[in-house]
């Protein structure tokens, strides 16, 4: 069975450009959460979406979105880029009954010059 | 607002021995907890899950137990190896409305480095 995918691994990107990330969640699953580590931070909560609908949003500015498609695949975008959203982008996936454990992609690395 | 500390932030043992892993949150309404592991640069691999009901769970060498009423949990790992160098993360989920159950709250996580 397939794990969750993101993609790419891997940007650079200038300050004031916008960036699209990609999650393709475990097959069956339909919950899939975002989170942004940094090394100052930590782990932090980005927004949760399960059949197409956002159930939570952390504490980020408007420049951070989502969305989830029928297939379950979702993207994050972030507009108007900043040094500080600089990070490794994750992406988790879990089945949003029973155990609720949450399965993590490789993430993101996010570069912004 | 729930908060989740590891102590300690970095932890230096040879190889073999058995060592323990902390944890601690200040809401004990969690649904469950969860330790990950994560090497560098990489993503987090799920190691175990606890549900709220459940005192510990176990998976070959590591078992993690906990505690709800006390806010704790620890992960035990055993005869240590070299491998098992890595960045080790626990993480709880809420129980509540409004959808603050739907996300993970971390620890920043304890640093773990197992010398030959």
């Amino acid at each position: 069975k397939a794990g969750v995918t993101q993609t790419p691994r891997y940007l650079i990107k200038t300050r004031g450009q916008q960036v699209t990330l990609s999650c393709s969640p475990i097959s069956g699953h339909r919950s899939v959460s975002w989170y942004q580590q940094t090394p100052g931070q930590g782990l932090q909560f980005l927004f949760e979406y399960f059949s197409e609908t956002q159930r939570n949003k952390g504490n980020f500015p408007g420049r951070f979105s989502g969305r989830q498609f029928s297939n379950s695949r979702s993207e994050m975008n972030v507009s108007t880029l900043e040094l500080g959203d600089s990070a490794l982008y994750l992406c988790a996936s879990s089945r949003d009954t029973g155990s609720y454990e949450q399965y993590f992609g490789p993430g993101t690395r996010l570069t912004v010059t | 607002k729930q908060e989740v500390t590891q102590i300690p932030a970095a932890l230096s043992v040879p190889e073999g021995e058995n060592l323990v892993l902390n944890c601690s949150f200040t809401d004990s309404a969690i649904y469950n907890l969860q330790w990950f592991r994560q090497d560098p640069g990489k993503g987090l691999t799920s190691l175990l899950l606890i549900q709220s009901s459940q005192r510990e769970q176990t998976s070959g060498r590591l078992n993690a137990s906990l505690d709800k009423s006390s806010g704790r949990s620890t992960l035990y790992i055993a005869a240590s190896q070299p491998g098992d160098s890595a960045t080790y993360l626990c993480a709880v989920r809420p129980v509540s409305s409004g959808g603050s159950n739907y996300k993970l709250t971390f620890g920043k996580g304890t640093l773990l480095t197992v010398n030959p």
